[in-house]
């Protein structure tokens, strides 16, 4: 199994741009999270999807972020208009279900925001 | 509300040494599970041990044990003959089903150095 699969592995983008990260989660599981990881706020949940569907969107951090999930195969969280205090490392996991579970975490993604 | 504590923000041991990492938290509920995640300079996050709530027997892998204690909510890891290699950030999570939301509860981390 090839895990999860996150890309790009690293963004730099200008102020203003959007940003999409994209995201391919463990075969077979129905879970899927985005977090963004700072020095300042540690790991949050951004949104989890089961089974494609937005289960808790609560920790979006403002409209200018949202997230999909066309598929069981394929995530994508975009951030449009991007800002500076954007700039984090995102990670996208993936889990069978059920409270049992772990989270298999992808490399993430290091986005910069100038 | 439930919530995760690591007390130790940084730790430094002599490589072969044991380390123990501390977590505690405070929960409600009876059903849970808990977890330990490490984040090497790699930056994935990387599951090391994880303990059913409703199991007495502390979870073992390899190196690396836990110290359940239910009553006290305390979620220690122990890290035995410790290598170059453990150095890491570790995380303690708390997982459980709570008003129909699957909550996943994290500590700030505590940054371990092994030594040579």
């Amino acid at each position: 199994d090839a895990g999860v699969i996150q890309s790009p592995r690293h963004e730099v983008t200008e102020m203003g741009q959007e940003v999409t990260l994209r995201c391919k989660p463990i075969s077979g599981h129905d879970y899927l999270f985005w977090y963004r990881q700072t020095m300042m706020r540690g790991l949050e949940l951004l949104i989890y999807f089961n089974n494609n569907v937005p289960i808790d969107d609560s920790g979006m951090p403002e409209d200018r972020f949202s997230a999909k999930m066309p598929n069981a195969s394929f995530s994508t969280l975009k951030i449009q208009p991007s800002e500076p205090r954007d700039s984090a490392v995102y990670f996208c996991a993936s889990s069978l279900g059920g409270f049992n579970s772990p989270l298999h975490f992808g490399n993430g993604t290091r986005l910069t925001v100038t | 509300a439930q919530t995760v504590t690591q007390s130790q923000p940084e730790m430094s041991v002599q490589e072969a040494e044991t380390v123990t990492l501390s977590c505690t938290y405070d929960t409600s509920e009876n059903n849970y599970y808990l977890f330990w995640y490490k984040q090497p300079p790699s930056r994935q996050m990387i599951l090391v041990i994880r303990q059913e709530a409703y199991k007495q027997q502390n979870a073992t892998e390899n190196r690396f044990s836990v110290n359940f204690q239910k009553a006290a909510k305390s979620f220690s890891l122990k890290i035995s003959d410790s290598q170059l290699g453990d150095t890491a950030m570790y995380f303690c999570a708390f997982m459980a089903h709570m008003d129909s939301n699957y909550q996943l509860i994290w500590g700030a981390g505590t940054k371990l150095i092994i030594k040579p």
